[in-house]
């Protein structure tokens, strides 16, 4: 079975610049998160769907991140216009049980991200 | 709120052991272990749910106090292959079942 796989895993962009970040969670998980490490520090949250609908969108930085997930498979998550302070890891995980508290997460490989 | 891991890095020789604190100032629902090598995706260890919980497999095992508000990792006889960055992710009673707060991680290197 694969696992959550995550597109591209290294982008390099000019501030400014629009990227496109996508992952693919494991088949049938409801839950997807997108959570960012930026270098030196700790995995911080970004945000939760279930299915479709956006759960928990606390974590988004700015109005300059958008996320979606159509059809409740894959997600994007778009940076326009991409800030020097937005490098960092993007990592994207999984669970199956939209309901259910405790369940593992699988995580992506993560997306590495420069703004340069 | 963030939970606070200690230590920040720890280096070892292969078969010493290490101890990887996480410390929250409020009692959790729940304490989840990951393990990170570099350019790879964070894999799973284990979830403690109770207050006084041990649980471990292999030669990695993991505690969580009454209170709930402290977890540890353990490492016995460690191995090369247990290099790489651990981070603590919590689940507080306001969030369960929602995301993962992660602490700073813990980078281990395992030496020959």
């Amino acid at each position: 079975e694969a696992g959550v796989t995550q597109f591209p895993s290294h982008s390099v962009i000019e501030k400014g610049q629009t990227v496109t970040l996508r992952c693919d969670p494991i088949s049938g998980h409801d839950n997807l998160y997108w959570y960012r490490r930026v270098m030196g520090k700790e995995i911080k949250f970004l945000l939760h769907f279930v299915k479709e609908s956006k759960q928990d969108e606390s974590g988004m930085p700015n109005n300059r991140f958008l996320a979606e997930r159509t059809g409740g498979t894959y997600s994007t998550l778009k940076v326009q216009p991409a800030e020097l302070e937005d490098s960092g890891v993007y990592f994207c995980a999984s669970s199956q049980d939209g309901q259910a508290p405790n369940t593992e997460a699988f995580f992506g490989q993560g997306t590495r991200l420069t703004v340069v | 709120q963030q939970p606070v891991q200690s230590p920040q890095a720890v280096i070892l020789r292969e078969g010493e052991d290490a101890v990887i604190n996480c410390s929250s100032s409020k009692a959790l629902y729940s304490v989840h272990w990951y393990r990170q090598k570099h350019g790879e995706a964070p894999i799973f260890l284990m979830i403690l749910l109770k207050g006084g919980e041990q649980k471990g497999h292999d030669k990695i095992s993991a505690s969580f106090n009454e209170k709930k508000q402290q977890s540890s990792l353990y490492l016995t006889a460690s191995q090369l292959s247990y290099s790489g960055t651990y981070f603590c992710g919590t689940e507080d009673r306001d969030n369960a079942g929602n995301m993962l707060t992660f602490g700073g991680g813990t980078r281990l290197m395992v030496k020959p």
